[in-house]
């Protein structure tokens, strides 16, 4: 079974600042990944997703960007923070059977 | 209109009692439909699968509707460490249609 690695666990980033976090997956070839935002108190929002290297949808434009530069690493990335961008980051991989599986997350605050 | 909308709750129920939970989507072309947990500050995790016929996995009983369009969650015999957020799920056709409610919490009360 998959097992997904997120870094760093939490995070406190200024205004403006640049951003990259990294997603890595074992146990599975060619995932489909996503990445998710949750803020506070809020549902599960899809911000990318991706079939494989280089392919990379976006759901919600915004100042994030996402890259798959191996075929089991996907990161997430921003050049100015802002305060809006504080959430919990969530990336994500599914089955064949539509089941998606997730990693321990990103807890960011943007100050 | 939310694609899947679910009651915020809280549902406070104390332990042993039986608690059910609905969601209902709006896209009629779903097609496969979940229930996830998701603790305080913790990623969401596969509770259930949905199937059309219900399906059972202990304490937990999952339906669904396709004619009214809603998925329910079924926990009987309440304990403590139900206490969590239920996220439904319903993907309309291929894997990037994908949509989260935003959750039922639950808290099983001594």
């Amino acid at each position: 079974s998959q097992t997904i690695h997120q870094w760093p666990a939490t995070l406190v980033q200024p205004v403006g600042s640049p951003l990259s976090l990294e997603c890595t997956v074992e146990g599975t070839s060619n995932p489909n990944l996503y990445w998710y935002r949750q803020a506070a108190g809020r549902g599960l929002q899809l911000l990318f997703y991706s079939v494989g290297i280089g392919q990379i949808s976006s759901e919600v434009p915004q100042n994030l960007s996402a890259s798959r530069p191996q075929d089991r690493q996907f990161i997430l990335s921003s050049k100015k923070l802002l305060l809006s961008d504080s959430g919990f980051y969530l990336c994500a991989c599914i089955r064949s059977t539509y089941e998606q599986y997730f990693g321990p997350g990103t807890r960011l605050t943007v100050t | 209109r939310k694609e899947v909308e679910q009651d915020p709750g809280p549902f406070n129920v104390p332990e042993g009692a039986t608690v059910a939970f609905n969601c209902t989507y709006s896209n009629s072309a779903s097609q496969s439909f979940f229930w996830y947990r998701q603790d305080c500050r913790k990623e969401p995790k596969l509770l259930m699968s949905v199937y059309s016929s219900g399906n059972e996995d202990g304490r937990f009983t999952a339906q669904l509707n396709r004619a009214s369009q809603y998925i329910s969650l079924l926990i009987r015999d309440s304990k403590l460490s139900d206490s969590a957020t239920y996220l439904c799920v319903a993907h309309s056709g291929g894997y990037q249609k994908v949509t989260f409610g935003t959750g039922t919490k639950l808290q099983v009360i001594p």
